[in-house]
């Protein structure tokens, strides 16, 4: 059985700060990594895919993968209260389907 | 920007009763997907589909469940006799398979509330 772990929450970080948010796998041949945002009541929202090993960015967003060390964690640089959400990793699980992860809650204080 | 839709935004039902929740995928999408959230957990695979039939299923989609795809645009999912467990979020999910074969991005419709009463 394939596992995605992350600590549930929540992560509160002032506004303007970076949130650190951690994922880790059990599959160690696990390919394909993403993050999803999701407001509560709300459906995922694809924030980021990562593929290979080091950081990825992409505007306040940086995704950093170690396959070595199975883990895939997502930095938010100044933080904004909009960002308070539930973070979800997913992995893929070999073109099939997406294992997702619990979540992680994210509260950013104004 | 396309994306996907889903109807209804929210099911109620009887135990015992037939619920189809229907969705349109991207248009140029090849894979499709439905997956589930109960409120406070993670979201749950139920089946994958590709080429008009099931790539793969979970545990969870048992023979209460069926997926369709009756024309060209809508993706269903069916349940034939709702359990008070079924009740959850449903999202349909569809991805672009030509990026590649595990380099797909999913993504997700706003969801089917299910309550079942």
């Amino acid at each position: 059985q394939k596992e995605v772990e992350q600590n549930s929450g929540p992560l509160s970080v002032p506004e303007g700060a970076i949130a650190s948010l951690n994922c880790t796998y059990s599959d160690r041949g696990s390919q394909s990594f993403f993050w999803y945002r999701q407001y509560s009541g709300k459906s995922p929202e694809l924030i980021m895919s990562i593929y290979s090993n080091g950081d990825k960015e992409d505007g306040r967003f940086t995704a950093q993968l170690n396959k070595a060390s199975q883990y895939v964690s997502l930095l938010i640089r100044d933080s904004q209260p909009s960002d308070s959400a539930t973070y979800l990793c997913a992995v893929d699980n070999y073109g099939q389907n997406f294992v997702f992860g619990p979540g992680t809650r994210l509260s950013v204080l104004p | 920007e396309p994306e996907v839709t889903q109807t209804p935004s929210h099911q109620v039902t009887q135990m015992g009763q037939e619920v189809i929740l229907r969705c349109v995928p991207i248009s140029n999408h090849l894979y499709f997907y439905w997956y589930r959230q109960i409120l406070g957990q993670k979201v749950e695979f139920l089946v994958s589909f590709y080429n008009n039939e099931i790539s793969e299923k979970s545990e969870i989609f048992d023979d209460q469940f069926s997926v369709e795809r009756p024309d060209g645009s809508n993706f269903t999912l069916k349940i034939r006799s709702t359990k008070l467990e079924d009740s959850a979020m449903y999202f349909c999910a569809s991805t672009d398979a030509r990026r590649g074969y595990s380099n797909n991005e999913q993504f997700f419709g706003p969801g089917t509330r299910l309550t079942v009463l």
